[in-house]
């Protein structure tokens, strides 16, 4: 059973395009993250939800909408998509802000803007 | 200044050789301390956690200076599966953000 699973696994769009990445946890954890990691590798943290709540919003363009419907899932919607968006794309899980417990992830979305 | 910084590497080792990663962080209240592992193409995995009196798993051992705002971590007699990319992830817990560092990459020759 997967802990974090996302989807789709890869994606690949045109500039201009609208396209969603959604995530799920079976951990019961109450906090989930969005990642992007670059091609220079960087894991930079884009925004943290807990328990429905967006606690973390680090600077990202108004383009990145995420949406945490439950505790268990939390999607990212990108409209109109630049070629800097390419990257992978990690969804994690923790168990909450009062834990500093570790980060679960997902195996990554790579997403290709042509 | 990066919350995290460490040394990106690569770091190209020997089989059977001692390595040792170090990473350095700003905020100086932070309070929880792990090394995770990247495989090529794969999601980041928690290697160990660090704790203030220092800590070993078999052949990796990590060390935190509270003091120096500096974490290690020693890899003993490496092994061809050690090769992977170690990040220094450091939580300041102000809202449970993970800060990483960018990552070194070790590659470890027959």
């Amino acid at each position: 059973d997967t802990a974090v699973s996302q989807t789709p696994k890869y994606l690949v769009t045109q500039m201009g395009n609208d396209k969603s990445i959604k995530c799920e946890q079976n951990l019961g954890h109450d906090t989930m993250y969005w990642y992007k990691q670059d091609s220079k590798k960087f894991l930079k943290i884009m925004f943290s939800y807990n328990n429905k709540e967006l606690i973390i919003n680090e600077t990202v363009p108004n383009r990145f909408s995420p949406k945490s419907p439950d505790k268990a899932h939390l999607n990212l919607h990108i409209n109109s998509l630049e070629l800097g968006d390419s990257a992978v794309y990690f969804c994690a899980s923790s168990p909450g802000t009062r834990d500093t417990g570790e980060l679960f992830f997902g195996e990554g979305s790579r997403l290709t803007v042509l | 200044r990066k919350e995290v910084e460490q040394d990106p590497g690569p770091f190209n080792v020997p089989e059977g050789a001692t390595v040792a990663f170090n990473c350095t962080y700003s905020n100086s209240a932070s309070q929880s301390f792990f090394w995770y592992r990247q495989d090529c193409r794969k999601e980041p995995k928690l290697l160990m956690s660090v704790y203030s009196s220092g800590n070993e798993d078999g052949r990796f051992t990590a060390q935190l200076n509270r003091a120096s705002q500096y974490i290690s971590l020693l890899i003993r007699d490496s092994k061809l599966s050690d090769s992977a990319t170690y990040l220094c992830v450091v939580n300041p817990f102000t809202g449970n953000q993970f800060y990483f560092g960018t990552g070194t990459s070790l590659t470890v020759i027959p």
